[in-house]
This record gives C-alpha cells, structure tokens and sequence, in this order.
C-alpha cells in the first residue's frame, strides 16, 4: 500500500490557539481523505473527510484543507479545547470498490488548559 | 446499543496458547475489518471481509486466521501467541457502494497482552 505520511507526531497547543496537523501522500489514484479522531481507550471515529473536488472543508471548528497539486491534505483545529485532546489520524483511500483506507502514523494533540 | 462490538476488551495469555476475538456489528454494513493498532498507535488494517467473503488479507502471519459465520459477524483467531502479537485490535465495518469504502465504525479495541 502506499505510504500516507503524517506529522508531527505529537503536539501540544495552548486552550484558544490553532492545531495544525499535515498530510502527503504518494499515489495519485487516492480520493478520499478522511481525519479519524482517537480517544484514549476508544476506537478511532470519523471526524471529517474531503474529496480533492474541493479545496477545504469547514464543519465547526475543524477544516480540512486539500492542495492536490501537492498532494498535502491539512487539519486544522481552530479555538482548541482541552476535550479535544486525542490522537488524529489522516487517512485516504480510492474511491471505487474495496480499497481500504491507509492511515498515517497519528498526531498526538495535547491541548493544555 | 453498540455499533461495533468486540469481545473480549482485555485478553492476557502466555506465549504459545491459541486466543479468539469476536465481532459483531449492528449497523446492516456488508463489510468488516481486522486493524491491528501497535504501541505506537499505528493502524494497520489485517484483513477485510464483504459478505462473508475474504477480500483483503494483508502480510500477515497465517497464525491469524479470521472467519466470517456471516455479514454481522468477522472473529480472529490468534494461534501459538508471540509477544510481538501483543497490541490493540480493532474491528471495523463499512458499507460499500460502487463509489467507495464508505466511513469505517470502529469497534472499542481488544487489548491482548501476551506474556
């Protein structure tokens, strides 16, 4: 499978500020690109997905931005809480049929009171 | 109710024994998923199953063997445990249309420890 590569792999953001966590990936047939969010003792969930149709996706807090020409997928967390502390991880798959998704390593966010 | 079950949530056994997994999901989805998910939180999917028919089977050692009585089901069996088996398992299940994969719903993990 191909590699999706995550970074960084843990950071730590002070309450109100901005987490950003970046993704790249390799083959160009991916199109669908999913955040999971894990919390500990739990499995992982969906959180938001794109499709590169688009250049961003906005639901409350959390956007995704897509540069396809780059093949760099973003999470962005505005206004950080401590609630969402967990681990992210980006994903992506291709579109048809049985392709699974190919996660990357995770982030670790600490969102500090 | 639980979307994605598994049972059991903890398993600690010694080097050698055989252990088993169970799944069961509630969600109508036709497709179901191993994750194996190591100390360092990396996810790396096992074995995927549609309608009861293996569809993925990823470099896995054939000491794992899953089975799929039918769609709401997929266990793992776990033969001559290793430490390096040890680690969090994850089911997961989707439904799949001709346009993808569809969102995964995981399950809460199983934590098999092997001493």
């Amino acid at each position: 499978q191909q590699q999706v590569k995550q970074s960084p792999q843990s950071l730590i953001v002070q309450k109100g500020g901005i987490s950003i966590i970046n993704c790249a990936y390799e083959n160009t047939a991916f199109d669908y690109f999913p955040w999971y969010q894990q919390f500990p003792g739990k499995g992982p969930a969906l959180l938001i997905a794109i499709r590169p149709d688009v250049s961003e996706k906005k639901e409350g807090r959390f956007t995704i931005s897509f540069n396809k020409s780059a093949k760099q997928f973003s999470l962005h967390i505005m206004d950080s809480q401590p609630g969402d502390s967990a681990t992210y991880f980006c994903a992506a798959s291709k579109g048809s049929g049985y392709s699974t998704l190919t996660f990357g390593k995770g982030t670790m966010l600490l969102v500090s009171p | 109710d639980t979307a994605v079950s598994q049972t059991p949530k903890y398993l600690v056994t010694q080097m050698g024994n055989d252990k088993s997994i169970k799944c069961e999901q509630n969600l109508g989805h036709d497709t179901m998923y191993w994750y194996k998910q190591d100390s360092k939180k990396f996810l790396k999917i096992m074995f995927s199953y549609n309608n009861k028919e293996l569809i993925i089977n990823e470099t896995v050692p054939n000491r794992f063997s899953p089975k799929s009585p039918d769609k709401a089901h997929l266990n793992l069996h776990i033969n001559s445990l290793e430490l390096g088996d040890s680690a969090v398992y994850f089911c997961a299940s989707s439904q799949t249309t001709v346009l993808n994969t569809g969102e995964l719903f995981f399950g809460e993990g199983s934590r098999l420890t092997v001493l």
